[in-house]
């Protein structure tokens, strides 16, 4: 089956601190994946995309890398700033001619202090 | 400017009664899909529709029922069958052949 897994929270650093989400997943094919944000009272965001092996998707400083052998796609930042506390869901997804279906992770909360 | 909107934003409902969510996009994306979002259980699926006056059920659709009579809306019915539905709800949609969700701002249903 698909499935997604992603560290448990709540994560909290303080500003200027490295950032590091990690996410694997299982899946039966070769999916896309995703990071998704989630800010307080609001919907989903995508904040970055691989859509195949060794892939780097990037924005806003965040980079993940789409590792096969690993099975792996973790979310880092070099220095994060209070503006970044969220949720953040990692997901995976297939190519579909009519839209695609998503599998999310149980998302994981990021504080960021002063 | 193109987008989802999910309403109401915060809605209140006595246990045994039926409640509509409203999700309607304007971006001409062919799917569409309801999440129920619970904490520390992520995103689960409920609904999704591909096509017009199509849809599939997800993986928690008991206890909820869907239309899809026009490509721009996709309302959800939280029907008294369910036994828990205090949740925070997200509709999305996608367009065929393209990567990504766009995500309405959710509804957040109590029962009191």
């Amino acid at each position: 089956g698909n499935s997604v897994t992603q560290m448990e929270g709540p994560v909290t650093l303080s500003e200027e601190a490295f950032l590091t989400i990690n996410c694997t997943y299982t899946a039966t094919g070769y999916p896309s994946l995703f990071w998704y944000v989630q800010y307080p009272g609001e919907g989903l965001q995508l904040l970055l995309k691989a859509t195949k092996a060794d892939d780097k998707g990037s924005n806003k400083g965040f980079e993940a890398t789409y590792r096969k052998e690993t099975t792996s796609f973790h979310l880092e930042k070099g220095s994060v700033q209070v503006s970044d506390s969220a949720v953040y869901f990692c997901a995976l997804a297939y190519p579909s001619n009519t839209g695609n279906q998503f599998y999310f992770g149980t998302g994981t909360s990021l504080t960021v202090i002063p | 400017d193109g987008g989802i909107t999910q309403s109401p934003k915060y809605l209140f409902r006595k246990e045994g009664q039926n409640v509509t969510l409203s999700c309607e996009q304007n971006l001409n994306h062919d799917a569409m899909y309801w999440y129920r979002q619970d904490p520390g259980q992520g995103l689960r699926l409920i609904y999704y529709s591909q096509i017009v006056n199509d849809f599939q059920k997800g993986d928690i659709a008991e206890g909820y029922s869907v239309s899809r009579e026009k490509k721009e809306s996709f309302p959800l019915t939280v029907t008294s069958a369910q036994k828990n539905p205090t949740a925070f709800y997200l509709c999305a949609s996608s367009m065929a052949r393209t990567w990504g969700y766009t995500f309405g701002s959710g509804t957040r249903l109590t029962v009191v």
